[in-house]
């Protein structure tokens, strides 16, 4: 069984510049949500994606989209990163029934 | 508004004695409760969890205990080893809905 993978791991951009992060939910798991984790701070949901569709948003602004793909994997953009956008992003996958959620490694974003 | 709290940022604790671990959650509509584990570079791995219905759940060396009249959660290893060294996040749920996670204890284990 394939757990949730990530990537990339690492990455920096600039202000102003725009980041796909993608994810790969484990098998069977239908559900992915993002988490933005800061230094010292616990993951801070940004949203849930369910069948394709956006089911629960965090405290995010626009510039943070997501997609999520038939085979349930999915993305998280973000636009017009600003220096406080560095985090860690975490994804996770979850059964439909489940309320455990399974992490990936995370890709850690560095805004310049 | 932090729901929930860890209030103590690191424990350190000698090999062989109990860790306990503390969280604290103002509300009293959550009702189901979790424990993750981090190390550096790798993501939250889920630990053990609690239904609101418990007051008590135990899978081998971790115990989570409930109480609910204090809102309040704990996490017990014995004994504590080396490899328990990480960081601990407590994350609470209300239905179905998102998980709200803690700041998180670092956990060192002392040989």
């Amino acid at each position: 069984e394939t757990g949730v993978t990530q990537s990339p791991t690492h990455l920096i951009k600039t202000r102003g510049q725009q980041v796909t992060l993608r994810c790969s939910s484990q098998s069977g798991h239908n559900t992915v949500s993002w988490y933005q984790q800061a230094l010292g701070q616990g993951p801070q949901f940004i949203f849930q994606y369910y069948r394709e569709e956006e089911n629960g948003r965090g405290n995010f602004p626009p510039r943070f989209s997501g997609l999520q793909f038939p085979n349930y994997s999915s993305e998280l953009n973000v636009n017009a990163l600003e220096l406080d956008d560095s985090a860690l992003y975490l994804c996770a996958s979850s059964y439909p029934t489940g309320r455990e959620l399974f992490f990936g490694e995370g890709s850690r974003l560095t805004v310049l | 508004d932090q729901q929930v709290k860890q209030n103590s940022p690191s424990l350190s604790v000698q090999e062989g004695r109990i860790s306990i671990l503390n969280c604290d959650y103002t509300n009293s509509m959550f009702d189901y409760f979790l424990w993750y584990k981090k190390y550096p570079a790798e993501g939250p791995t889920f630990l053990i969890s609690i239904s609101s219905i418990k007051d008590k759940n135990e899978d081998g060396r971790f115990t989570v205990f409930l109480n609910k009249s204090a809102k309040h959660l704990s996490l017990h290893i014995v004994p504590s080893q080396p490899g328990d060294s990480a960081v601990y996040f407590c994350a609470v749920l209300r239905g179905n809905e998102k998980l709200t996670f803690g700041t998180g204890t670092r956990l060192t284990i002392i040989p």
